[in-house]
């Protein structure tokens, strides 16, 4: 069945520290897709990455850094330099391609990433 | 370019109500999502639909729930009748297509006394 783990519930930092946030998925499938979200304090649901299973190239944006690696089915993500903004929960999600037809996002439990200044 | 519009942003209600929360799906977006956020359970995705069409309401938690979706810019989840075990944030979101990223509405904060 499909699975979405993050194990980390929270994360403290001080501004300006690396952090990384852990995402482990268990699938049935060989191609699918993987997600992060982010949800500020204001509540709203930020998308910020889709990735495929057949693209393990890793991906930077500005501070934001992903490492997908199937051998060990993780889906990690990375801020260096953080700063109080980043302080929000991030969701690791999970979209299988089952039977054609499906859209579904499993979703992780969230890690809540608190940015201290 | 709007975004995914909720409506009402906040709603609160007594027990036995009825409840309509309304969602209008980005403008080109063929599928469109109904989830309950709370956090005892975290996101449950309700329903879907592809096409205007429900694919998936697995995650309705009772027939109290319904929604529906009469055009591809308009859906509706009504809870009928409303108790407070409902009270809960309710996103709707959309995407372009199957596996494509869901773009999600603001959220309708739900209070049921």
């Amino acid at each position: 069945a499909q699975k979405v783990t993050q194990a980390q519930t929270e994360i403290s930092v001080v501004e300006k520290e690396d952090v990384t946030l852990d995402c482990v998925y268990e699938t049935r499938d060989t191609t699918y897709y993987l997600f992060w979200y982010k949800q500020p304090p204001s509540g709203e649901l930020v998308f910020l990455i889709r990735r495929n299973s057949f693209d393990e190239q890793n991906e930077i944006s500005g501070r934001y850094s992903w490492n997908f690696q199937k051998s060990t089915s993780s889906f990690n993500f990375t801020i260096t330099a953080s700063q109080v903004v980043d302080s929000a929960v991030y969701f690791c999600a999970l979209s299988e391609v089952y039977g054609g037809a499906t859209n579904k996002l499993i979703f992780g439990t969230g890690t809540l990433l608190a940015v201290q200044p | 370019d709007a975004g995914v519009i909720q409506s009402p942003r906040h709603e609160v209600t007594e027990m036995g109500q009825e409840v309509t929360l309304r969602c209008k799906p980005i403008s080109g977006h063929n599928s469109l999502f109904w989830y309950r956020q709370t956090m005892m359970r975290g996101l449950e995705l309700l329903i879907y639909f592809n096409n205007n069409v429900p694919i998936d309401d697995s995650g309705m938690p009772e027939d109290r729930f319904s929604a529906k979706m009469p055009n591809a810019s308009f859906s509706t989840l009504k809870i009928q009748p409303s108790e407070p075990r409902d009270s809960a944030v309710y996103f709707c979101a959309s995407s372009f297509a199957k596996h494509y990223e869901q773009y999600f509405g603001p959220g309708t904060r739900l209070t049921v006394t």
